[in-house]
């Protein structure tokens, strides 16, 4: 159990352009996700926490404006790189927490992002 | 505020070899303690964690014990295989379900 998927798992796209990923519990409701991002050979930065129906809390030093996070579901939140440039260009992780005690989180597989 | 340091990698070593990853935190209050892996191209995996002081973690053939006194929760597996290449991360979790990550270290295991 405690499945988290993310779609997709790599895309690459121009300059400019904005890429949406999404992040899905399968088997449980995540009442809070977090997106991180890993840069290679590094630890995950935590980006922002995004709790269902409320707007994501961003941490220091990121854009909300630049990445866009919608938690529309209990199931589903999203990632919006807005206008994307190579320097975005990074591994993208979500996880979730279950709703109830459980002081952990379960990771989706990650989304690489290159931007050209 | 809350931190995880970890040893520095990469650990290389041969097949059947005794592994150690050492992990220490600062927090305040009663943090879950965590260790994860990832490996190659994936995302982070829950491997083991201890919830109290004096908990011992354990899955795969990995352990690690809850020590307050020491602030440590070190990672140990009495014989490693070439499939447990990849890279552990040590993490702590407060009340607000937040996670501070270590940096990681990287082991190879040599066949």
């Amino acid at each position: 159990g405690a499945v988290v998927s993310q779609h997709p798992s790599w895309v690459i796209c121009k300059s400019g352009t904005s890429v949406k990923i999404e992040c899905r519990s399968l088997d449980f409701q995540a009442t809070t996700m977090f997106w991180y991002r890993q840069f290679p050979k590094q630890s995950l930065m935590l980006m922002a926490t995004s709790n269902e129906g409320s707007k994501a809390t961003y941490e220091q030093g990121v854009e909300k404006d630049k990445f866009l996070i919608n938690h529309a579901s209990l199931t589903l939140s999203t990632l919006t790189v807005t206008s994307a440039h190579p320097e975005d260009s990074s591994f993208y992780i979500c996880s979730a927490k279950p709703a109830g005690g459980f002081q952990g989180q379960f990771f989706g597989p990650g989304t690489r992002l290159t931007v050209l | 505020g809350n931190s995880v340091t970890q040893m520095e990698g990469p650990v290389t070593l041969s097949e059947e070899a005794f592994l150690t990853i050492n992990c220490t935190y600062t927090a305040t209050g009663y943090p879950s303690l965590f260790w994860y892996v990832q490996y190659p191209g994936e995302g982070l995996q829950l491997l083991l964690k201890a919830t109290k002081a004096d908990d011992k973690g354990s899955n795969k053939g990995f352990e690690a014990t809850y020590r307050k006194e020491t602030t440590s929760f070190h990672l140990e597996k009495g014989s490693v295989q070439v499939s447990d290449s990849a890279v552990y991360f040590c993490a702590l979790g407060n009340a607000g379900n937040m996670l501070t990550f270590g940096g990681g270290t990287r082991l190879m295991v040599k066949p």
